[in-house]
């Protein structure tokens, strides 16, 4: 059975911290590995998708990093605002297809003015 | 006006009886997928279709079924809803490809007495 793991289950910062969360996979079978970003309400919205070992990547205060040898990835936020708080979600896949992904439950973080 | 349009946004419903979530698309993508997300637990995929003539099982199939009605067009219905399949559902689209990340619909909350 394939499990993606998300560590922590939930995050409370203050604004202004810088956090990380993590993704563990199966690092066999290694296709991609998509991270979202879900907003209470809202629909989830993609953040990244990596396939390289060493693939970093960024978007404003926001990178990734991804190790398929042995099976991570982890997510930065920098200087974490409120409109951070979300729950943040990775997926891996092993396919070839985005019909094999498979989802962990996801970090929730939650950024106190 | 969102790319990927899910109807209804909120449903509550009997046991028993016939429900039909629909989800169409201005994106352009041949691929679409249902996911089911429940408190706890990651996306867990339903069903997908790469293009009109090709729909797939999903890990948690059973209970459901789809059309694919048009390109555009991707339905889910629950033939005889029961209390457990009370979830948020999401629709959502892709482009072939490794790298192609996941656009997702606003979701559906079914509630099932």
């Amino acid at each position: 059975i394939l499990n993606v793991e998300q560590s922590p289950q939930s995050l409370h910062v203050q604004e202004g911290d810088s956090t990380n969360f993590t993704c563990s996979f199966p690092s066999s079978n290694f296709y991609a590995l998509h991270w979202y970003r879900w907003e209470t309400a809202k629909s989830p919205e993609a953040l990244f998708v990596m396939t390289l070992n060493g693939d970093e990547k960024k978007k404003g205060r926001i990178s990734a990093t991804l190790n398929t040898k042995e099976g991570y990835s982890y997510l930065y936020i920098k200087g974490s605002q409120p409109e951070d708080s979300a729950t943040y979600l990775c997926a891996f896949d092993y396919g070839g297809s985005q019909g094999n992904l498979i989802f962990g439950k996801g970090t929730k973080l939650s950024v106190k003015p | 006006d969102a790319d990927v349009t899910q109807t209804p946004r909120n449903r509550i419903t009997k046991t028993g009886k016939r429900i039909m979530l629909e989800c169409s698309q201005t994106k352009g993508h041949d691929r679409m997928y249902w996911y089911r997300q429940d408190p706890g637990l990651g996306l867990r995929l339903i069903y997908y279709s790469f293009d009109v003539k090709d729909i797939n099982k999903g890990e948690i199939s059973d209970g459901y079924s789809v059309s694919r009605q048009a390109q555009a067009k991707f339905s889910l219905s629950l033939e005889s809803a029961i209390p457990n399949q009370t979830a948020l559902y999401f629709c959502a689209t892709s482009v072939i490809g490794r790298t192609g990340e996941l656009f997702f619909g606003e979701g559906s909350r079914l509630t099932v007495l």
